[in-house]
């Protein structure tokens, strides 16, 4: 089974700055998509960025950016020039190729401060 | 884009009764949609994945005959928690996958906050 990780359950930074949630996951598949998903205070689910595994560039979306590392299981997204609306929880989930569910991460708090 | 409807957002009812909840896709057909259970802090659960003319597939350890799930449309997909108790309450979220291509990402409702009294 898969498992997706991420050891920072809380982050703080001040606005402008750069910010880097981590995220490392558990497959034994070689072909497998990984998510990044915001919930803002409103609760609504809203999808930041994807990454196919079987590419090696790294997604990119505006202020928003991933780092995948396949040989390490690694997948972490740095936000840039952050701003006070990008202030919710972040979820890291995988789906593995031809399979519907997403597996999620335990989620990490982000507070972007004035 | 795509959009997930969720309705109703807020629900309080007393513990004994019945309460249902509505996940439709508002602008493309959805065969298959997901419901989740999320604690306060805590990330999504996965409860059943429901899928439209035939019988929802439950996650190891949730009751379904306590979560009704009916996907009688390809746009419309319903929770019904039946005889709530307090225990029951949380907040509920579905989703679901625009097209045939669910590794674009899912789209998910607004949610549903349960209160049971």
């Amino acid at each position: 089974a898969q498992t997706v990780t991420q050891s920072q359950p809380e982050m703080s930074v001040q606005e402008a700055e750069t910010v880097t949630l981590s995220c490392t996951y558990d497959t034994s598949e070689s072909n497998y998509y990984l998510f990044w998903y915001k919930q803002p205070p409103s609760r609504q689910m809203i999808l930041v960025i994807r990454q196919e595994a079987y590419k090696q560039q790294n997604a990119t979306e505006n202020r928003f950016s991933v780092n995948f590392q396949k040989a390490a299981k690694s997948f972490s997204l740095k936000i840039s020039d952050s701003q006070l609306g990008d202030t919710a929880m972040y979820f890291c989930a995988f789906m593995k190729q031809g399979a519907q569910k997403l597996v999620f991460g335990q989620g990490t708090r982000l507070t972007i401060n004035p | 884009g795509a959009v997930v409807s969720q309705h109703p957002s807020r629900v309080i009812c007393k513990s004994g009764t019945s309460v249902k909840i509505e996940c439709r896709s508002l602008d493309f057909q959805a065969t298959t949609m997901f419901w989740y259970r999320q604690f306060p802090k805590k990330s999504l659960m996965l409860m059943a994945t429901s899928n439209e003319g035939s019988k929802a597939t439950y996650e190891q350890g949730v009751e379904k005959d306590k979560f009704l799930i009916n996907h009688a449309s390809l746009t419309l997909s319903t929770l019904t928690v039946t005889s709530a108790h307090p225990e029951d309450s949380s907040f509920y979220i579905c989703s679901a996958v625009p097209g045939l291509a669910p590794n674009y990402g899912y789209t998910f409702g607004s949610g549903t906050r349960l209160t049971v009294v």
